[in-house]
């Protein structure tokens, strides 16, 4: 479902580690899922974006894992460096419905 | 999401004053969504639109908020009477329409009331 004014879980790590940020989405008839970073003081932006007929995709650094069984969607960072540092959203859409329903975030710090 | 503009940027408005936040969309993009974000929160679904029309509201609080996305122009998001409460982070995105197609978010508008 939606964020309905959860505050925020907070992962720290190690600068130079690998990050796994996790999200449970609502609807099981979901079929396009894409994740956000949202740093302080700006608009949430676009990292990488999977298709329900993908279980992995892989961007620059970046991989996203999809899990239709468990309605679970995992974005790991490879060699987490301080600009990692944000909040990071999955959103999931429905078919045929232009609509994006938001996970509560998750904080990302990294410690140098 | 650089080609989400939103303005302004930052707004202060007095209690029982209104606060209008703007919206263009990206180039190429007709439909228009409003999320709301209060601090160390998630985004919150308002409205989504396209020219002219609203395609789904169930996230506006049912009064004193509106929005419109006029055929010409930018896509407005209209709170009237502001209360503290409604100080937040109110962020624009669009999309093609088309169900599958990503969104793009604009840098936000800051809201306090005072």
């Amino acid at each position: 479902g939606e964020s309905v004014g959860l505050h925020l879980p907070t992962l720290s790590v190690q600068e130079g580690d690998n990050s796994i940020i996790n999200c449970a989405y609502s609807n099981s008839a979901s079929d396009y899922f894409i994740w956000y970073k949202q740093e302080s003081g700006k608009g949430p932006q676009f990292i990488i974006d999977i298709r329900s007929n993908m279980d992995k995709r892989q961007g620059q650094r970046v991989t996203v894992l999809l899990n239709k069984t468990v309605k679970h969607l995992s974005l790991q960072i490879a060699a987490t460096q301080p600009g990692d540092s944000a909040v990071y959203f999955c959103a999931e859409n429905p078919p045929n419905f232009n609509k994006f329903y938001f996970g509560s975030g998750t904080k990302l710090n990294v410690k140098p | 999401n650089a080609g989400v503009m939103q303005n302004p940027r930052h707004l202060v408005r007095r209690r029982g004053q209104e606060a209008r936040l703007r919206c263009s969309p990206m180039k190429g993009h007709s439909h228009v969504y409003w999320y709301r974000q209060l601090p160390e929160e998630g985004l919150k679904f308002m409205v989504y639109l396209q020219k002219e029309n609203i395609i789904d509201e169930s996230g506006m609080p049912k009064e004193r908020f509106s929005a419109e996305f006029p055929k010409e122009g930018p896509s407005i998001l209209r709170i009237q009477q502001v209360v503290r409460g409604d100080s937040a982070a109110y962020f624009c995105a669009s999309s093609s329409g088309i169900s599958g197609n990503t969104i793009y978010f604009g840098e936000g508008s800051w809201l306090t009331v005072v």
